[in-house]
């Protein structure tokens, strides 16, 4: 089975720039597009990338989205961390008709 | 804006069947251009994709839970909905429905969730 994973948390102080990865456990995750999404307490998540480094409108720049097919894995950046960017985020993509997603990441802003 | 509601029971019985509805706002279901799908996320734990419909009545299922699943679509409602069989305690999730863009295979937007208890 195809699974996604992450790392369970990440914690920098605001201003800075946090990277998240996203590793897929086989093939190759360049071969299907990969979302990340926000979700913060209590809340649904939202999308912040899609189509692997797309930002939906409203989203700011200073979120990426990148894949490195050497590594067999995708990347979220934060750069000028806010503290509202505090939140879990989960990677997501799709392999033989199942729609998967990664293990999620808290990011806390110090 | 579209905009999807899940509604149901907040508390199901061990061995029963759950049974939720979503309902979608400011949009066709029958738009031929999307899919629509169930997740999950039980207490304190990551997402889990159950499946996905299209508005002709199309599914696909997750295979860990494919046994246990149907997921039905009503048009004329503007709805589709989840069943999930024999439920046991680690069926205890939030449950949410979103729209589903197949070409990127991306979730977006999303409802707000509903939690389903499963308890006796």
């Amino acid at each position: 089975n195809f699974m996604l994973t992450q790392p369970h948390s990440v914690s920098e102080s605001p201003g800075k720039t946090v990277t998240i990865s996203c590793t897929g456990s086989s093939g190759s995750i360049a071969s299907n597009y990969v979302q990340w999404y926000q979700q913060r307490p209590g809340s649904a998540p939202t999308t912040v990338i899609y189509e692997d480094n797309q930002r939906p409108s409203g989203v700011p720049d200073r979120f990426s989205g990148s894949i490195d097919s050497s590594s067999n894995s995708a990347s979220l950046t934060i750069s000028g961390l806010k503290t509202e960017d505090e939140a879990d985020y989960y990677c997501q993509s799709y392999d033989s008709s199942n729609h998967v997603f990664g293990t999620g990441t808290k990011v806390t802003v110090l | 804006q579209l905009q999807l509601q899940e509604s149901g029971p907040g508390l199901v019985k061990p061995s029963e069947t759950l049974s939720l509805t979503c309902t979608v706002s400011g949009g066709s279901i029958s738009s031929s251009s999307y899919y629509w799908g169930w997740i999950r996320q039980p207490p304190g734990k990551g997402l889990e994709w159950i499946g996905s419909i299209y508005y002709s009545g199309s599914t696909y299922y997750n295979p860990s839970l494919k046994s246990r699943v149907t997921i039905s679509v009503d048009t004329s409602k503007n709805q589709f909905s989840l069943k999930l069989s024999s439920v046991t305690a680690a069926d205890t999730a939030v449950y949410y429905c979103a729209r589903l863009v197949p070409t990127v295979n991306w979730f977006d937007p999303w409802g707000q969730g509903t939690l389903v208890t499963v308890s006796s």
